[in-house]
């Protein structure tokens, strides 16, 4: 079957640095998503990963490892505004979308 | 801003009772879909449609229908609602940002059935 594991929660500290990790098993890839959902809120997109390698965005970056079915979420200079989940999907080999049960992200002052 | 609009934020409803999930997009998507979220669980697919009058069933559609008559708007209907349908329902709809195809959600339809 398809499957996509991450972390069920994380705690961090503010002004830190935190790696949500993703690791997926699907029938083919054609990419992977991750999302931000503030609580009771709309996921958000935040980045797309489909090529190995790091995709830097400001504060965020995202890596792919295809061979290893594996990517990371990387936050830098958290803040509290950054405490939400963060959902990870990929895009199968029919162009579904198969999404894990998102890291809840937990900011200390 | 707003791109994807949920008509119903909480509704209460009683088992057996037919309910109506409306939403709304003004980005001109023409793919359309609608989600469950539950706790520990990934987004859920129900059903997606990517034209008007076309449907096409996703991983639950089980005691499920929905209805695009026109290209805006994608409701999603529970014909009986019981109690193992309470869950927050999400809408969304695609469209190309950098190559991707990115999805846009909704605020979401907290729906509980007593």
């Amino acid at each position: 079957g398809q499957n996509i594991d991450q972390p069920t929660e994380m705690t961090a500290t503010e002004g830190a640095i935190v790696q949500i990790n993703c690791t997926y098993q699907t029938s083919g890839f054609n990419g992977l998503f991750w999302y931000q959902q503030h609580a009771g809120e709309a996921p958000t997109f935040l980045s797309y990963n489909v090529l190995d390698g790091l995709e830097e965005k400001g504060r965020f970056s995202s890596f792919l490892s295809r061979s290893k079915g594996y990517s990371y979420l990387l936050l830098k200079e958290l803040q509290m505004k950054d405490s939400a989940s963060y959902l990870c999907a990929v895009m199968d080999s029919n162009y579904q979308l198969i999404w894990g049960a998102g890291t809840k992200l937990i900011i200390k002052p | 801003d707003v791109k994807v609009t949920q008509s119903s934020r909480y509704l209460v409803k009683r088992t057996g009772e037919k309910v109506f999930l409306e939403c709304v997009q003004d980005m001109d998507h023409e793919n359309m879909f609608w989600y469950r979220q539950d706790p520990g669980l990934g987004l859920r697919l129900i059903y997606f449609s990517y034209d008007v009058k076309m449907k096409e069933k996703g991983d639950i559609p089980e005691g499920y229908s929905v209805s695009r008559e026109k290209k805006e708007r994608f409701s999603l209907i529970l014909e009986s609602a019981s109690t193992n349908q309470t869950s927050m329902y999400l809408c969304a709809s695609s469209g190309q940002i950098s190559g991707a195809n990115v999805l846009t959600f909704g605020a979401g339809s907290r729906l509980t059935v007593l």
